[in-house]
């Protein structure tokens, strides 16, 4: 079956710090593979995307490469900064499918 | 210009009660889903409708019924509130199926008294 694995929470970072969030995934098929952002008090927004393997998605500075080798998607981002405190979300969708399966979510802090 | 819009936003009720949370889109996408989060922020999908079309069905109660009258609305029904029903419910759209990026609405918090 298909399923996502998140590296647990929370995590507290001082800003400009380097972020890693881990994903790995477990797929039948040929997913696509997601990172969502949810801010307090918000609904989940995407992130940023990749369709197939070796595929960088980015976006804000974060990034995140899809490799079918390891089936990791870890979220990676140089400096981060106190408005990136936030609940992030892997997930994958298979593509003979419209069913996502989201990680459990990683709470990112960010302190001054 | 709110894409997925929700409401209401907050739900506060007493257990027993019956329900209505609304969702709309106006993307012009045709799937749509209902998920449940709970205080844990672990996300679970409910439902999943592809052209006014039910698709998922997961493990939910059956006091908790979808109808969408149309491509652009999915309304989610729940009757006999629990306590156990308290968390916040997501309603989300997709252009269509094969792994196409959800678009998820603000959310709306339920809390059963």
């Amino acid at each position: 079956g298909n399923s996502v694995t998140q590296m647990e929470g929370p995590v507290t970072l001082s800003e400009e710090a380097f972020l890693t969030i881990n994903c790995t995934y477990t797929a039948t098929g040929y997913p696509s593979l997601f990172w969502y952002v949810q801010y307090p008090g918000e609904g989940l927004q995407l992130l940023l995307k990749a369709t197939k393997a070796d595929d960088k998605g980015s976006n804000k500075g974060f990034e995140a490469t899809y490799r079918k080798e390891t089936t990791s998607f870890h979220l990676e981002k140089g400096s981060v900064q106190v408005s990136d405190s936030a609940v992030y979300f892997c997930a994958l969708s298979e593509n003979t499918g419209n069913q996502f399966y989201f990680g459990t979510g990683t709470s990112l802090t960010v302190i001054p | 210009d709110t894409a997925v819009s929700q409401t209401p936003k907050y739900l506060v009720t007493q257990m027993g009660n019956d329900k209505s949370i609304k969702c709309e889109q106006n993307l012009g996408h045709d799937t749509m889903y209902w998920y449940k989060q709970d205080s844990k922020k672990f996300l679970k999908i409910m439902f999943s409708y592809n052209n006014k079309e039910l698709i998922i069905n997961e493990t939910v109660p059956n006091r908790f019924s979808p109808k969408s009258p149309d491509k652009a609305h999915l309304n989610l029904h729940i009757n006999s509130l629990e306590l156990g029903d308290s968390a916040v419910y997501f309603c989300a759209s997709s252009r269509g199926l094969d792994g196409e990026t959800q678009y998820f609405g603000p959310g709306t918090r339920l809390l059963v008294l």
